[in-house]
């Protein structure tokens, strides 16, 4: 099955600063790759999301890019903000097609600090 | 449309009792999906239906058995609760043609 490394567990910057999460993945099946931010005591909520035909994509201050000969994507985060602050999961998936079965990363804490 | 509810919000069981957390979503969403959230461990999927009268296992399915008798509600049960069932539970729900899920709010639950 699919196995899916997040990093780093825990990301302090300063507001204004940049902040990258890099999630690698194992299975070369999977070409579906979102992002989620969980704020606390609230269920995940999905930011940005990447298909595998696509090396980057943007939405304002976040974009995300893959690499699918390395089978990395990344979330970047630019000029952070404190409401920012949360926890970000990354997944990866085969496309829905059959039963969508996304597994996720660990988490990431992004700790934005004004 | 109120998207995912859960229900309750929290409970405290003493081990070997039972109970049944309720997922609700009013998206008319062919998907839905019972997680498990644990320090460190991110998301990791207990059972998913996928249509109404329809349940399959996911990574983590020992200890737990659900239902989905109506296409809006998945019910995630416990038997005889453990403590290492202590989590906190999401409910997630998707259409059959998009990716997206819908998060619930969570129910934390403590076995002691």
């Amino acid at each position: 099955g699919e196995n899916v490394e997040q990093h780093p567990s825990t990301l302090s910057v300063q507001e204004g600063d940049s902040a990258v999460i890099k999630c690698t993945y194992s299975d070369s099946a999977s070409n579906y790759f979102p992002w989620y931010k969980q704020e606390l005591g609230k269920g995940p909520q999905l930011i940005i999301d990447i298909r595998s035909n696509v090396g980057e994509k943007k939405d304002q201050r976040i974009a995300v890019t893959l690499n699918k000969t390395a089978k990395h994507f990344s979330l970047h985060i630019t000029e952070t903000q404190p409401e920012d602050s949360a926890v970000y999961f990354c997944a990866a998936s085969p496309r829905s097609g059959g039963s969508y079965i996304p597994t996720f990363g660990r988490g990431t804490s992004l700790i934005v600090h004004p | 449309n109120a998207g995912v509810t859960q229900t309750p919000k929290f409970r405290v069981l003493k081990t070997g009792q039972s109970m049944t957390l309720l997922c609700a979503q009013d998206m008319n969403h062919e998907y839905m999906y019972w997680y498990r959230q644990d320090p460190g461990m991110g998301l990791r999927l207990i059972h998913y239906s996928v249509g109404e009268g329809t349940t399959a296992k996911g990574e983590v399915p020992d200890g737990y058995n659900v239902s989905r008798l109506k296409k809006q509600n998945f019910l995630l049960g416990l038997e005889s609760a453990a403590p290492s069932q202590t989590s906190v539970y999401f409910c997630a729900s998707k259409t059959g043609i998009k990716e997206t899920q819908y998060f619930g709010p969570g129910t934390r639950l403590l076995v002691l």
